[in-house]
């Protein structure tokens, strides 16, 4: 089955600066690629998805990358501010209807 | 999007009794929900998939008799933990995927924080 790894399990960064979270997965067959941000007791937001016929994404701050032949994704946040400060999981899962497999988080702190 | 709905947020029970966590799809039809269970600073560990109309596929390592899942609607699965303990207290949280949206995006319920005392 799919297997995704997440790092850094931590990241601490400058309000400002930019935040890089790095994901692998091992299932070639995998093609949709999603990155969530969840508060403490809450369900898992939606900040950012790619599929794999993209290399690239961006929404205002927030970017992903693809790289299907290294399979590794990455999620880039620009400017970050402190309401940036959570915690971030990467997923993957095929296509149809198949669960998604996600990392094991990272929590991001931003300090003002 | 499309919205998936949980109930209850919250539950507290006894040891050794059973609790139902509701997992409904409001807009949607969903022959499959995921159900999940997050324990404290961790990832969501897929525990199951839930079928429409036919058995769950649980996990490995994940109880069946345990952990009960009865999809019998289109728009309804439902989890129930028998003889909880307090390792059984989580967060559990199901998901599903709108057949209409070919972007395969998935939807969270609001998540059932359990505590068995």
């Amino acid at each position: 089955g799919e297997n995704v790894e997440q790092h850094p399990s931590t990241l601490s960064v400058q309000e400002g600066d930019s935040a890089v979270i790095k994901c692998t997965y091992s299932d070639s067959a995998s093609n949709y690629f999603p990155w969530y941000k969840q508060e403490l007791g809450k369900r898992p937001q939606l900040i950012i998805d790619i599929r794999s016929n993209v290399g690239e994404k961006k929404d205002q701050r927030i970017a992903v990358t693809l790289n299907k032949t290294a399979k590794h994704f990455s999620l880039h946040i620009t400017e970050t501010q402190p309401e940036d400060s959570a915690v971030y999981f990467c997923a993957a899962s095929r296509s149809g209807n198949t669960p998604l497999v996600f990392g094991k988080g990272t929590r991001l702190s931003v300090i003002a | 999007g499309a919205v998936v709905s949980q109930h209850p947020s919250r539950v507290i029970c006894k040891s050794g009794t059973s609790v139902k966590i509701e997992c409904r799809s409001l807009d949607f039809q969903a022959t499959t929900m995921f159900w999940y269970r997050q324990f404290p600073k961790q990832s969501l560990m897929l525990m199951a998939t839930s079928n429409e109309g036919s058995k769950a596929t649980y996990e490995q390592g994940v109880e069946k008799d345990k952990f009960l899942i009865n999809h019998a609607s289109l728009t309804l699965s439902t989890l129930t933990v028998t003889s909880a303990h307090p390792e059984d207290s989580s967060f559990y949280i199901c998901s599903a995927r709108d057949p209409r949206d070919l972007g395969n995006t998935i939807y969270f319920g609001e998540g059932s924080w359990l505590t068995v005392v």
